[in-house]
Formats: structure tokens, C-alpha cells, sequence
């Protein structure tokens, strides 16, 4: 199993530019999700999805989109960059929305300028 | 609202001493407790978890964690560390699913001195 995965490892985008951020399971989990980390802050919830074709909202939604049209598949969009989304992306997965524990990817250091 | 707190943003430790990491959460129920380590550029690893029954969890690289209720604590321990041990440690507190996902704390930066 390759966990969970994300691409890319690295991007830096223009204010204003859009670009999306793909993570991918193979566990076979239910309940994947995004956060950000930023220095001092731990990590937020961006969005969450309990299942194919369902998603919802975390603690800091904004100029955040995502789909879930696979079990597999989970990627988040920025539509309009904007420096203040400067920071590392971590994708999660867990069995199930009863928040069992999660697994984390790699990351994904996002710079906007 | 659920809410963790880590007192403690950066903890320097010796080479063979022991080691507590601080950690209180706010969760109106039986809260699922976590214990994750960041490795510089590196994602989160699990180190251990707290559902329910024998308050002290056992967890992988030789870390064990006590969950007192009374307190609303549960502080990770390790007997003896390694400088393979310097690291950012994260206390998570989840069970409600959803919208709630984990709560993180803001993290623990771990510095051994040799």
C-alpha cells in the first residue's frame, strides 16, 4: 500500500492563479480530509468528505474547493491564490467519519507571491 | 467547542533523560485522544491513541501516554530519549466526526541536547 499520497511536493503560485492539489488513498478509507499547517497555529480543517460524492466544511473553508467523485480521490482547489494561503497542505484518511486515526500524506508546500 | 492545549512550544532534553510532553484538551464527551510526530519536512505519524478502557496507552518508539479525565490531560511520556526523538509532537483530540475532524495543538518543538 502507498498510503496516502500527495503531488505535488512543492508549488509556488502568483496571487490570483489557481491550482489544484491532488491526494490519493488506497486503504480503501471513507472520511479523507485537508488541513493546513502554519507556524504556531497546528494544523486547521479545511474540508472534510465522509464518503464519495459527499463534502462538507472545516474550520477555514475559504478560497478552498473540493470534490469527491472517488473513494480514491480527494483534491483541493485554490481558485484565486492569495498569500495568506502561504503554507504546508496535509491531506488525511481514515477508516471511517468516527474519527478512528487518521493518516497523513506527505504534504504539500504551497508559496503564493 | 472542542480545544487542545500544548503549554509547552519548545522543550530541550538531555540524551537518555526522560521526557513529558503536556497536553489538555476541552471535549464535552469521551474524548479519542492522539499523540502525532512531525519530523522536519516530514508528514504526521501516529505515535499512540486513547479510545477507551486502560487509561495509559502504550505507542510506538517506546512512548506511552496517561489519559486522566480529571485533569483533562493526557500527557506523553519516554523514559529515556533519543536524538532521534527531536521532532514537532502534536496532541489531537477528535469524536465527533465531521465538521469537528481532529483539534490539533499548536505543538511541542522537541530539541535533544547530546
Amino acid at each position: 500500500n502507498a498510503g496516502v499520497t500527495q503531488t505535488p511536493k512543492f508549488q509556488v503560485l502568483k496571487t490570483g492563479q489557481s491550482m489544484t492539489l491532488q491526494c490519493a488513498q488506497d486503504m480503501n478509507h471513507e472520511y479523507m480530509s485537508w488541513y493546513r499547517q502554519d507556524p504556531g497555529m497546528g494544523l486547521r480543517l479545511i474540508h472534510y468528505s465522509v464518503g464519495a460524492g459527499i463534502t462538507d466544511q472545516g474550520e477555514v473553508p475559504n478560497g478552498y474547493n473540493v470534490s469527491r467523485s472517488t473513494t480514491e480521490d480527494f483534491p483541493l482547489r485554490l481558485l484565486s491564490a492569495a498569500p495568506s494561503q502561504t503554507s504546508v497542505y496535509f491531506c488525511a484518511s481514515s477508516y471511517s467519519a468516527d474519527i478512528y486515526e487518521q493518516y497523513f500524506g506527505p504534504g504539500t508546500r504551497l508559496t503564493v507571491t | 467547542a472542542q480545544s487542545v492545549t500544548q503549554p509547552d512550544i519548545h522543550i530541550t532534553v538531555s540524551e537518555g533523560a526522560s521526557l513529558e510532553l503536556r497536553c489538555n484538551y476541552s471535549y464535552g464527551a469521551t474524548p479519542y485522544l492522539f499523540w502525532y510526530v512531525q519530523s522536519p519536512g516530514q508528514g504526521l505519524q501516529l505515535l499512540l491513541k486513547y479510545f477507551s478502557g486502560d487509561t495509559l496507552v502504550q505507542g510506538i518508539k517506546g512512548f506511552e501516554a496517561e489519559f486522566k479525565r480529571s485533569q483533562s490531560s493526557f500527557n506523553l511520556r519516554k523514559p529515556s530519549v533519543h536524538w532521534s526523538d527531536a521532532a514537532e509532537y502534536f496532541c489531537a483530540v477528535g469524536g465527533g466526526g465531521g465538521a469537528d475532524g481532529l483539534t490539533f495543538g499548536k505543538g511541542t518543538h522537541l530539541i535533544i541536547q547530546p
